[in-house]
């Protein structure tokens, strides 16, 4: 079936220094999403891209969608500890969301 | 955005009993809703699809007859945890989607058996 990857599992980084996440899946997409889960919480919707080769900002936040519509990053330039979490992508496909492992981030102040 | 209710948010059940779990959409009507199962520090994992009116579609290794999903309403979805037992242990949530918008997600569940 439907397999999403994410890497790596875990990132530790010091405050101010940048931080990337990665996603491919298996099958080509119809969509992907990216979502945030702070400590204790549920997920919460970053951003959805939809379009091949689409870009999307959001302030020190930047998404891309390859290509093909089988991989996707997420950027983080200058972290805060506010930054902290897990990042998940999830992608669309046959109605249904699959979600990759996700990235934990620890940022050092 | 789209709010999701899910409703308890933890529950202790003594192993062999029955839990059920609510995901109620407030405001929008979600045609497929997706329930998850999270260990900690793990990913979501999907264990089925649900739409509206039609029989849940379960993931591989999820036991159909363990796991009872209905979705009764284009508002309301639940989840019963048959004969739970302690390794059934674990966050469940529930998402509402609209098919090629964001997922909305509820609070999530944590159930404990003992």
């Amino acid at each position: 079936g439907q397999q999403v990857m994410q890497i790596p599992q875990y990132q530790h980084v010091q405050e101010g220094e940048d931080f990337t996440t990665y996603c491919n899946s298996s099958t080509t997409l119809s969509n992907i999403q990216w979502y945030k889960q702070r400590p204790g919480g549920h997920p919460v919707f970053l951003i959805q891209l939809v379009k091949s080769g689409e870009v999307k900002k959001q302030k020190r936040l930047t998404f891309q969608f390859g290509e093909a519509k089988k991989n996707s990053s997420l950027h983080i330039t200058a972290t805060q500890t506010t930054d902290v979490g897990t990042y998940f992508c999830a992608g669309s496909n046959t109605g249904k969301l699959i979600f990759g492992q996700g990235t934990t981030l620890q940022v050092k102040p | 955005g789209a709010v999701v209710s899910q409703h308890p948010s933890w529950v202790i059940c003594k192993s062999g009993t029955s839990v059920k779990i609510e995901c109620r959409s407030l405001d929008f009507q979600a045609t497929t809703m997706f329930w998850y199962r999270q260990f900690p520090k793990q990913s979501l994992m999907l264990m089925a699809t649900s739409n509206e009116g039609s029989k849940a579609t379960y993931e591989q290794g999820v036991e159909k007859d363990k796991f009872l999903i209905n979705h009764a309403s284009l508002t309301l979805s639940t989840l019963t945890v048959t004969s739970a037992h302690p390794e059934d242990s674990s966050f469940y949530i529930c998402s509402a989607w609209g098919g090629n918008t964001e997922a909305f997600f509820g609070q999530g569940t944590r159930l404990t058996v003992v």
